[in-house]
């Protein structure tokens, strides 16, 4: 079974468009995050939600909006997409927030913007 | 905000040898822990070894360990053994209670 799993895989689309990312856990974590790796392959988180409460929100441009509508969830709306969204994306939980815990990922979402 | 730093962009070992990946960090907490994980070519984050800061004693899992040293904040892997399905990036990763940084990764290559 697959613990934290991310939707869709790729995503293409073109500049301009809204698009969404889901992310589900079922570990059973309270604590869950959003990276985003660049071309580059760094590696740079943009939030976290602890029991569905937003912990971290790093310098990320108000275009990206996370939604956690329960504690395995945290999706990820885009709008407005640009070029320099292009990346790839993972989602990532771990058992609580505290720091000696692990994080488990996802297989990320490649977003190619046109 | 906390640094993490991989100098090495691209490193190689032979299969069987070992090897040594460095990672260097920057901060004032001293509640902290460090990891390194792996992303082989599936793309897919996998946890290899984790080190609390407190303590002294460098973490061991099989073929991997950790040389920690806390003054220095330095805190490197070393793969003994090395196998071909070693061969991945390499992200070394600092996490505090409200901060989590991610260094820029080694390229690992293993030579058959």
């Amino acid at each position: 079974d697959t613990a934290v799993s991310q939707t869709p895989k790729y995503l293409v689309t073109q500049m301009g468009n809204d698009k969404s990312i889901k992310c589900e856990q079922n570990l059973g974590h309270d604590t869950m995050y959003w990276y985003k790796q660049d071309s580059k392959k760094f590696l740079k988180i943009m939030f976290s939600y602890n029991n569905k409460e937003l912990i971290i929100n790093e310098t990320v441009p108000n275009r990206f909006s996370p939604k956690s509508p329960d504690k395995a969830h945290l999706n990820l709306h885009i709008n407005s997409l640009e070029l320099g969204d292009s990346a790839v994306y993972f989602c990532a939980s771990s058992q609580d927030r505290n720091s000696n815990q692990p994080q488990h990922f996802g297989d990320g979402t490649r977003l190619s913007i046109l | 905000a906390q640094t993490v730093t991989q100098s090495q962009p691209e490193m190689s070992v032979q299969e069987a040898e070992t090897v040594t990946l460095s990672c260097t960090y920057d901060t004032s907490e001293s509640d902290y822990y460090l990891f390194w994980y792996k992303q082989p070519p599936s793309r897919q984050m996998i946890l290899v070894i984790r080190q609390e800061a407190y303590k002294q004693q460098n973490a061991t899992e099989n073929r991997f360990s950790v040389n920690f040293q806390k003054a220095a904040k330095s805190f490197s892997l070393k793969i003994s053994d090395s196998q071909l399905g070693d061969a991945a990036m390499y992200f070394c990763a600092y996490r505090s209670i409200n901060d989590m940084r991610f260094g820029a990764g080694t390229r690992l290559t293993v030579k058959p």
